[in-house]
């Protein structure tokens, strides 16, 4: 079975300053990693995929994330944060033998002016 | 291409009462699949289709909650009859099924259980 840790549970961080939200994820098998995005009363929506290839990968909106398999981590970094970044983050791993996603709890990003 | 629709968008009954979810998935997605969102947590899945056919329904309470996807399309999620702790957000979501394939999720519906 894959889990999923996300260190921080909120995150606040001044408009224009760098901002790194954490995930460390837990499988036995090769996974899939997720950075989903959702905004007040939305659904969720994709930021970035890592399936393979290239450990570094970049998404919409300017956000990027770095796979690392050695530290089981999949962080989700972006230089320079705009106030329409506040958002809840979701990172998600799925494995490569069922396609069942499994979520962490969330980072809540506010972007102070 | 159209996302995934979903219906109502908001909902509030009484405890005991039953109530149900409706989804749309993208067309041509074969995989669908229903998650719990309780305020401040992440999506907790409660069952996924493959097709027409069940997947994964091991953190569905079927006492109370039963999904059904009706020729592979369409899904509806019932709870009956509803608990307090079922108010949530009811997200579905849909994916080509293969591995790696992302979710695409809908807006979900807001249930407030009263």
């Amino acid at each position: 079975a894959q889990s999923v840790t996300q260190l921080d549970s909120q995150v606040p961080v001044f408009e224009e300053a760098p901002v790194e939200l954490r995930c460390n994820y837990s499988s036995s098998v090769s996974v899939y990693l997720f950075w989903y995005v959702q905004y007040p009363n939305q659904g969720l929506q994709l930021l970035l995929k890592y399936l393979s290839g290239s450990t570094l990968v970049k998404g919409i909106n300017g956000f990027e994330a770095e796979f690392n398999k050695s530290q089981t981590s999949f962080h989700l970094r972006k230089p320079s944060v705009h106030i329409s970044d506040t958002a809840e983050y979701f990172c998600a791993v799925s494995s490569n033998t069922g396609n069942q996603f499994y979520f962490g709890t969330g980072t809540s990003l506010t972007v102070i002016p | 291409e159209a996302g995934v629709a979903q219906s109502p968008r908001y909902k509030i009954i009484e405890k005991r009462q039953s109530v149900a979810f409706w989804c749309n998935p993208i067309s041509g997605h074969a995989t669908l699949y229903w998650y719990q969102q309780i305020l401040g947590q992440g999506p907790k899945l409660l069952i996924q289709f493959q097709n027409n056919g069940v997947v994964d329904d091991s953190q569905l309470p079927k006492d109370r909650f039963s999904a059904e996807r009706l020729k592979g399309v369409d899904s509806t999620l019932k709870i009956q009859p509803a608990k307090l702790e079922d108010s949530a957000v009811y997200l579905c979501a849909s994916s080509l099924g293969w591995g790696g394939s992302p979710l695409h999720f809908g807006n979900g519906t807001r249930l407030t259980v009263t």
